[in-house]
């Protein structure tokens, strides 16, 4: 059974770095690329990027570059998203989720992790 | 302000059928396969169709999906209180990669 288990909700302060992480299990790791998506309060969903973990292979979306990192750590089947300074506007839930991908292009995400809510602010 | 255009909202009571847009471009929905997520408040998305009209298996024949030029379209009939849910499309952009619709309410009266 395939699984994405996220890492607990986090509540900082502005100015700090956070590195939330993503757990995989049920399938090769290496083989498959993970993405993560964040949603803002009351708002929709918006790719941030995808790590192929075989080869640390990472795709960003021209909105989240230079602003997150994306990483993984084979040895422990794990997926991380990191700010090395958290605003209040990266307030949000961020998603971890397994890309289905042909040729380059994500053609589904399935399944999804739970979620970890971030919560910045002073 | 999304690259997908959906409804906001969309309304129709038990038993009835409901119909959600998608709306792209050349650069996405032209050019590449739509997929469709439910997501409850408070939970993950999930997949409900993928490759514009598939069904993961779980997902009942009350959900469809087509594909016509650059708009896509959600289905669901047999409308029931527990399909009460928040409605995304996805696809992948040549530009931006992967892209999202802003969500659509589905209310059943």
């Amino acid at each position: 059974d395939v699984q994405l288990v996220q890492s607990g909700a986090e509540v900082k302060k502005p100015g700090e770095s956070l590195k939330i992480s993503c757990k995989v299990s049920g399938y090769s790791f290496s083989s498959y690329w993970i993405a993560w998506v964040r949603q803002m309060p009351g708002k929709g969903l918006e790719w941030m990027g995808t790590i192929y973990p075989y080869d640390s292979n990472t795709r960003y979306s021209p909105s989240f570059q230079g602003q997150v990192i994306i990483s993984v750590d084979k040895s422990i089947n794990t997926a991380y998203l990191q700010w090395s300074s958290l605003k209040a506007s990266d307030t949000a839930m961020y998603y971890c989720a397994r890309p289905v991908m042909s040729f380059g292009v994500a053609r589904r995400f399935d399944p999804w992790g739970q979620g970890t809510l971030v919560t910045v602010s002073s | 302000q999304s690259v997908l255009t959906q409804p906001p909202s969309v309304s129709a009571a038990p038993g009835q059928k409901v119909t959600i847009s998608c709306s792209g471009s050349s650069s996405n929905i032209g050019d590449n396969y739509v997929s469709w997520y439910q997501q409850f408040p408070g939970t993950a998305p999930k997949v409900l169709i993928y490759e514009n009209n598939k069904r993961p298996s779980g997902i009942p024949d009350r959900f469809s999906g087509s594909k016509s030029g650059t708009s896509a379209t959600l289905g669901i009939t047999g409308l029931q209180t527990g399909d009460e849910a928040d409605y995304y499309c996805g696809t992948w952009d040549s530009s931006l990669g992967a892209v999202f619709g802003g969500g659509t309410k589905l209310t059943v009266l």
